[in-house]
């Protein structure tokens, strides 16, 4: 089975620090994704990488960066935490085909005090 | 851009009933792919059934069914012999050519026993 870990279930971060949010998968898939989710607007997409150092822009980047440096691992950064960041981050992995469905994490729920 | 529509907020189902999640897409895409995920309370994403838009036949996964009207771009998802386990948040979502997920709202799901 494939296998998409994030570092937690929970953190708490204060206004202005810098937070980092990691994301393995151990199925050696090319593409990985981050969301976040809010009530009544589902998943909404951060950014994503089709490859190693490769990264794209998704709807909401603002306040975001990723980086990633091996394939099996992508971390999503808050530069500098704001309380309106609070929210369930979930990652996610594909093949770079088009075909098959991307596998989730178990999510993080983050809040900004 | 690609959007996604989930109607409903929440239902309700007896224990051992059908239930019909509403789903409809929108694109200019000639291929794409729909997809049912299942979100319980501890928030995992897990992936439920697909439907390319060529199949000819619609997808089944157990339990699952996707009731597909291309003409109608519907993609509603039947769960039958409902179970209280089945108790979540249930996805739609459309990936097109750039292998990105769009997501509908949600449709919490609560079965009664």
């Amino acid at each position: 089975d494939v296998k998409v870990t994030q570092s937690s279930r929970y953190l708490v971060k204060r206004t202005g620090e810098k937070v980092f949010l990691e994301c393995v998968q151990d199925m050696d898939h090319e593409n990985m994704f981050w969301y976040r989710q809010d009530p009544g607007l589902g998943l909404r997409l951060i950014y994503f990488s089709y490859d190693v150092k490769m990264k794209e822009k998704g709807d909401i980047p603002e306040g975001y960066s990723v980086s990633r440096e091996k394939k099996e691992r992508f971390s999503l950064i808050l530069e500098s935490a704001s309380t309106n960041q609070t929210s369930m981050y979930l990652c996610a992995s594909s093949f770079f085909s088009s075909e098959g469905p991307q596998h989730f994490g178990d999510g993080t729920r983050l809040s900004i005090l | 851009a690609q959007k996604i529509t989930q109607t409903q907020p929440g239902m309700f189902v007896q224990e051992k009933e059908a239930v019909t999640l509403d789903c409809t897409y929108d694109t200019s895409d000639p291929s794409y792919g729909l997809f049912w995920y299942k979100q319980p309370s501890s928030g995992e994403m897990i992936f439920l059934i697909y439907q390319g838009s060529y199949d000819q036949q619609n997808a089944t996964e157990g339990r699952y069914s996707l009731n597909f009207q291309k003409a109608r771009k519907s993609a509603n998802l039947v769960i039958s012999a409902s179970q209280l386990g089945d108790s979540a948040m249930y996805f739609c979502a459309m990936r097109t050519n750039d292998y990105k997920l769009s997501f509908g709202a949600g449709t919490t799901v609560t079965v009664r026993a």
